[in-house]
């Protein structure tokens, strides 16, 4: 079946330090690829998506580009701050339907 | 709109007893979503409606465990003969299928422990 996996965490970064949290995923037919990001005590967020093959999802700094060839969906940021401290979840679906997530990484940025 | 509601937020329960959680998706979403979370681990899908139809049950759903939506509005959980593994946060998420990309908006989630 399909599946997420992603880097372990926790990733701990002194602002303004650059981010990366690595994904790839294995499906049978052609998702679409998503970023959740949960902050402390609240829900789960949409933060960037793409649904083909080298579309780049971008929002609030951060970026991640759809490589079909190397079925990944890398999340990076130039520039983290303090706000940025979450779990970042992973996820693909298929046919805009149930979501498929990755375990998901902390990412703790120090003043 | 208020975004996804989940009642309760929390809830402690000894084993062997029923649950039941509520959803109360975005108005005019009409698809309803159930998740379950576990310490460390990202949500694993369990069931979802289109409308008051569910059309999909991972075989994580047991026979323990039951979702209906009436009316396709409002959905709920229901736990039966609760076990300890059963300790997780289940998810609720709804989207609407005239969307582009049919996003999933999630609630904040009720936090079940079995004692």
């Amino acid at each position: 079946g399909d599946s997420v996996t992603q880097m372990e965490g926790p990733v701990t970064l002194s602002e303004e330090a650059f981010l990366t949290i690595n994904c790839t995923y294995t499906a049978t037919g052609y998702p679409s690829l998503f970023w959740y990001v949960q902050y402390p005590g609240e829900g789960l967020q949409l933060l960037l998506k793409a649904t083909k093959a080298d579309d780049k999802g971008s929002n609030k700094g951060f970026e991640a580009t759809y490589r079909k060839e190397t079925t990944s969906f890398h999340l990076e940021k130039g520039s983290v701050q303090v706000s940025d401290s979450a779990v970042y979840f992973c996820a693909l679906s298929e046919g805009f339907q149930k979501l498929v997530f990755g375990t998901g990484t902390r990412l703790l940025v120090s003043p | 709109d208020t975004g996804v509601s989940q009642n309760p937020r929390h809830k402690i329960t000894k084993r062997g007893q029923n649950v039941t959680f509520r959803c109360d998706p975005i108005s005019e979403h009409n698809r309803l979503y159930w998740y379950r979370q576990t310490l460390g681990q990202g949500p694993e899908f369990l069931t979802y409606f289109q409308n008051e139809a569910q059309l999909e049950k991972s075989r994580l759903l047991s026979d323990r465990f039951s979702a209906e939506r009436p009316k396709g509005s409002f959905s709920t959980l229901e736990i039966q003969r609760t076990e300890q593994g059963d300790s997780a946060m289940y998810l609720c998420a709804s989207s609407f299928d005239r969307d582009e990309y049919y996003e999933q908006y999630f609630g904040p989630g009720t936090r079940l422990t079995v004692t």
